[in-house]
């Protein structure tokens, strides 16, 4: 599985964008990348994801490097509730489709 | 839209007993994975199904693990004779299913929380 490297942590103050990076250099032509993220006590959750193009949803925005070898979590507005572990996880389509979960990137949010 | 649903949600018990957890997946989803999470570490998978046939078992300690999907539906991770290092959050996930060329997002359940002493 190719593997993704992310910042153990991050802090950030509520209601400033926050922008999550993410390395992928072994990126394969068949990896999406998706993110997942997990509040305190919580299953995580999905994010969003994306495969060439930026993508854009209703909890955040995703930039994907033209070599695809890195992209950015976009919250734009941070909140309480943001506070989580957020994993960046390549994904490929092509066999059992699996998650594999590093150590992620804990984000503290500030009041 | 329900969610995953898990059972037991905090379980204990002493080494060597056994313990089992159930999870019910979103209804229609066809694919069903149970991961295990180790404190401060990300979940690992266990054991994907894909209907009642296991996909991916790779990662499941099958002497003293065992899971099965009857149905297709509901789904039982089995722990016997349980150990120390068994302590974790044990996760069960559904998706609508793994077909080739479209990727379709996971939602995971609350988690059981099992204590081994």
């Amino acid at each position: 599985d190719a593997k993704t490297t992310q910042p153990n942590s991050m802090e950030s103050n509520e209601e400033e964008p926050v922008h999550l990076p993410c390395n992928h250099s072994t990126i394969s032509g068949t990896d999406y990348i998706h993110w997942y993220r997990q509040l305190p006590s919580q299953g995580p959750e999905y994010v969003i994801h994306g495969l060439t193009s930026n993508v854009n949803n209703r909890m955040a925005s995703l930039a994907i490097a033209e070599d695809r070898k890195s992209s950015t979590l976009i919250l734009h507005r941070a909140t309480l509730r943001d506070a989580a572990v957020y994993y960046c996880i390549l994904r490929t389509i092509q066999g059992a489709q699996k998650l594999v979960f590093g150590q992620g990137t804990r984000l503290t949010i500030n009041p | 839209e329900a969610g995953v649903a898990q059972s037991p949600r905090y379980k204990i018990i002493e080494k060597r007993q056994s313990v089992a957890f159930w999870c019910n997946p979103i209804s229609g989803h066809a694919t069903l994975y149970w991961y295990q999470q180790i404190l401060g570490q990300g979940p690992k998978l266990l054991i994907q199904f894909q209907n009642n046939g296991v996909v991916d078992d790779s990662q499941l300690p099958k002497d003293r693990f065992s899971a099965e999907r009857l149905k297709g539906v509901d789904s039982t991770l089995k722990i016997q004779p349980a150990k120390l290092e068994d302590s974790a959050v044990y996760l069960c996930a559904s998706s609508l299913g793994n077909y080739r060329g479209l990727t379709y997002e996971q939602y995971f359940g609350p988690g059981t929380r099992l204590t081994v002493t």
